[in-house]
């Protein structure tokens, strides 16, 4: 089966610039996550969907950031306006979202954001 | 905040096996230990998870201790293509809702070496 899809994969950009990363996870899963890497650390979760509902937004800095996932599928996340700390790799992963069990989280290549 | 503590960085020689410890001391009954791994510019990769009962697959084995405290995972003929951060992750049983949720730390930083 396809993996997550990401792109673009390198956008770079000054600060109080806008930009928007897009996600396409894979066929039929229920759960998408939008997670920021920064250099050195692992990734950290900023929101996370149950279709097109979100389930935990409570680390996105809300401030400036915004996501949605409007038909269950695809999804957007944006930066508006940028700062120097959002460099970071934006990874989008999804899983299948069934109850109870204990679910894999397949991972996106991740675009990496560069904020001059 | 991870619950889990790994080494900063190990090496393995190539066609060895690498051993990685994790130690997470305050893992409850009802939590699974899950093992990631990123290589270099991709995303994070499934390896293996396990509740207490040792686990393999093809690519790896994940020993639990008996006090659950403590895990290694073992890549048993270890490659260049492994050279990657691995993250030891623990996690709720109860997969609904926010805990499917992963937490990561910093993970080791795994070079295998020609």
């Amino acid at each position: 089966e396809a993996g997550v899809a990401q792109s673009p994969r390198y956008k770079i950009i000054e600060k109080r610039q806008s930009v928007a990363f897009w996600c396409n996870p894979i066929s039929g899963h229920a759960t998408l996550y939008w997670y920021q890497q920064i250099l050195g650390q692992g990734p950290k979760l900023l929101i996370q969907f149950q279709n097109n509902g979100v389930v935990d937004d409570s680390q996105l800095p809300k401030d400036r950031f915004s996501a949605e996932r409007l038909k269950g599928v695809d999804s957007t996340l944006k930066i508006q306006p940028a700062k120097l700390e959002d460099s970071a790799v934006y990874l989008c992963a999804s899983s299948r979202g069934l109850a109870g069990s204990q679910e894999t989280q397949y991972f996106g290549p991740g675009t990496r954001l560069l904020v001059l | 905040d991870a619950k889990t503590t790994q080494p900063t960085s190990m090496d393995c020689a190539e066609g060895r096996a690498a051993n990685l410890p994790c130690n997470h001391s305050t893992i409850s009954g009802n939590e699974y230990v899950y093992w990631y791994r990123q290589i270099h510019s991709q995303g994070p990769q499934y390896i293996i998870h396990g509740l207490k009962n040792n686990e393999t697959n093809e690519m790896a084995s994940l020993i639990i201790t008996e006090d659950r405290k403590s895990s290694t995972l073992i890549l048993p003929h270890a490659t260049l293509r492994d050279t990657a951060v691995y993250y030891c992750i623990v996690r709720d049983a109860i997969s609904s809702g926010s805990a499917r949720q992963l937490t990561f730390g910093s993970g080791t930083q795994l070079t295998v070496l020609p």
